[in-house]
Order: structure tokens, then sequence, then C-alpha cells
């Protein structure tokens, strides 16, 4: 069970380079969602979307741009990197609530990846 | 603004004796609460789950309780063995009519000792 894949799993980059960030997750989730976790902090959510074709802001959105083309893939890019976005990135994916009876329902992650900004 | 954190950052516990983890959250609109274990270098995996509508569940080895009046969470994992070393996240969530918005705290590290 592959679940949630991220690639690449490190990083590093150069003050306003740009790259894009791949998760691919074979559950057929509805929603997928993009997070960075920082030194004592909690994950912090940066987009996230709930369908095909659909994309919205998280809590910490600047700087990032994503897309969702496919279902199953989710794609977080960085413009023009900054060293405060040096951090670790997980993606994670959940069912919709219109697609369970019980409702609410967990969000499963991938591995991460540990990107440094120089 | 929303909150759920740890009352512990670090917890040390013998092998073998029962680990209690404790979190509080400040968003009463929440429903839906979900422990985490997060091993270093890996990814945050799903523990266990409660509704709001209930107080306590099991699963193997591990138990949450919910207390709603004091907006307090806790999970127990009974005979805790060196493979539970790793750190726990509680996480609170509630829907907002487009999707379910989880807000994480900050993690306690169990550390399990021989």
């Amino acid at each position: 069970n592959a679940g949630v894949t991220q690639t690449p799993k490190f990083r590093v980059l150069k003050t306003g380079q740009s790259m894009t960030l791949l998760c691919a997750q074979d559950m057929n989730h509805e929603y997928m969602y993009w997070y960075r976790q920082d030194p004592g902090m909690g994950l912090r959510l940066i987009h996230y979307s709930v369908g095909e074709g659909t994309t919205a802001k998280g809590e910490v959105p600047d700087g990032y741009n994503v897309s969702r083309l496919k279902k199953q893939n989710f794609l977080l890019g960085l413009e023009s990197a900054a060293p405060s976005q040096t951090s670790v990135y997980f993606c994670a994916s959940s069912y919709s609530m219109t697609a369970q009876v019980q409702g609410n329902q967990p969000q499963h992650f991938g591995d991460g990846t540990r990107l440094s900004i120089l | 603004g929303e909150s759920v954190g740890l009352h512990l950052p670090t917890l040390s516990v013998q092998e073998g004796d029962n680990s209690i983890i404790n979190c509080a959250y400040s968003n009463s609109a929440s429903d839906y609460f979900i422990w985490y274990k997060q091993e270093s270098g890996k990814g945050p995996q799903f523990i266990i789950d409660i509704r709001s509508n209930m107080d306590k569940r099991q699963g193997q080895r591990v138990t949450v309780l919910l207390n709603k009046t004091v907006k307090h969470l806790s999970l127990q994992i009974a005979a805790t063995q060196p493979g539970d070393s790793a750190v726990y996240f509680c996480a609170g969530t509630h829907y907002t009519g487009t999707a379910s918005k989880l807000t994480f705290g900050t993690g306690t590290r169990l550390q399990v000792t021989l």
C-alpha cells in the first residue's frame, strides 16, 4: 500500500530559485492538503483542495502556489524561494465529508519533503 | 484564535508502564479529534480518533478519553514498548462547510526507557 507519496524527499535551494513539490495518493481521496512543520510549532496548513481543479488557501499561503489537475496529485510550488521557507513539508489526503456516512475521517500523511533554502 | 496544545513537551516512561499523554483544545466547535504518532524522519501516522459524541474509545493498547466540559483529551498507551518512542500529536477538527479544518498541537515526545 503506497498511500501518500511525496517527492523529492530532500532538496536544497538557493534564495530566489523555484521548485515544485509533488504529492500523489492512491486512496481515491477527494481532499488533499499541504502543511509545513517547523520546530516548536504544530503543523500549519498552507493550501488545500476539496477536489480536482479546486484549491483554497490555508493558514500560511503566502509565497506558495498549488495545483490539482488530477484527483490523485497535488502540487506545491515555490516561485521564489526564501530562507523563511526552510521547513519540512507534508502532504495529506482524506475522504470528503459527503463520501462517508460516518462524517469526519482522518487525514493520511506522506513522509515529508525536507527543504532547505540557503 | 484556535489552539490545540499538549501539556508536556517530553514524557519519559519505563518499558512496560502505561503512558498518558494529555492535550487541551480551545475551539468548542471541534467535533472530531485525532491522535497521530510521528517517528523521526516520518510523517504523522494515524493512531486513533474520537468523535465529540463519545467520551472514550479503545484501540489496540491505546485508549483516548475526551472531556468536552474542560476541553481536554488524553491518549493512554498500555504496556509501553520501545517502539512507542515518538512524538505524539493531538489534532482537533471541525467541518467548515467546504473542508475539515484541522488544528494540530505541538506534540509530546515520548521516551521509553529500558
